[in-house]
């Protein structure tokens, strides 16, 4: 099975600072990746997927790169509704493997 | 509007059943996959289970293997998420979440719309 691994597992920024995430399959997975945001007791919400495309509705302050093994997701400028657990998730087979998460705070 | 509501959740003993339900309304129902995802507390989501739009490919994760088994029926717009010999480490919210790709045989893609969750608490 493809491990995802995510980075850092939690991060602290201030409002309008340009945050990013990395996120490492331990295969390569062409670009069938995904990014979702959950924010406390909701279920996750989808925000990029093909590593790139942003999912109609989210905010262009959110974008993701990467191909392969390493992606990343960044946030421009960071808003208070961002704060949330942000997780990775490779879909390249029916075993949809997630990472572990990066838990965004506000500082 | 696409929606998907679990129900079925409930505290059961080690080595009990549970068989889950995920309602959904809003799309053709046959064309799009459907997969469970559980998250145990503190924890990452983790795919369990998938089953094509048509019903004909099924997936299961190593963990679940022979003791789950997922379904579906065309003719109420439900899946199902059958649950043997549960554990402790069962323990999670379980999600049903649709696959974005429209593509009946397919059981693999990312997911665009999730339930709300239902719980499954496995204690004695």
């Amino acid at each position: 099975d493809i491990q995802m691994t995510q980075s850092p597992s939690s991060l602290s920024a201030s409002v309008g600072d340009r945050v990013s995430f990395t996120c490492r399959a331990s295969l390569g997975i062409s670009k069938y990746l995904a990014w979702y945001q959950q924010k406390s007791g909701k279920a996750p919400k989808l925000l990029i997927f093909a590593a790139s495309t942003l999912q109609s509705g989210v905010p262009s302050r959110f974008s993701g790169n990467g191909s392969g093994t390493v992606f990343t997701l960044t946030i421009s400028s960071l808003q208070p509704e961002d704060v949330a657990t942000y997780y990775c998730q490779n879909y390249n087979s029916a075993f949809g493997s997630f990472g572990q998460g990066t838990t965004l705070e506000i500082k | 509007e696409v929606q998907l509501v679990e129900s079925g959740g409930d505290l059961v003993q080690p080595g009990g059943s549970l068989r889950l339900s995920c309602a959904a309304s809003g799309f053709i129902f046959r064309n799009y996959a459907i997969s469970w995802v559980r998250q145990a507390p503190g924890k990452g989501p983790e795919w369990v289970a998938g089953i094509s739009g048509s019903g004909g490919a099924t997936y299961y994760a190593d963990s679940v293997k022979g003791r789950f088994t997922v379904s579906r029926d065309h003719s109420g717009n439900t899946v199902y998420l059958r649950m043997n010999s549960l554990r402790a480490e069962d323990t999670a919210i379980y999600y049903c979440a649709k696959v974005s790709v429209l593509a009946p045989e397919r059981v693999s893609g990312y997911f665009d719309f999730w339930g709300q969750g239902t719980l499954v608490t496995v204690s004695s």
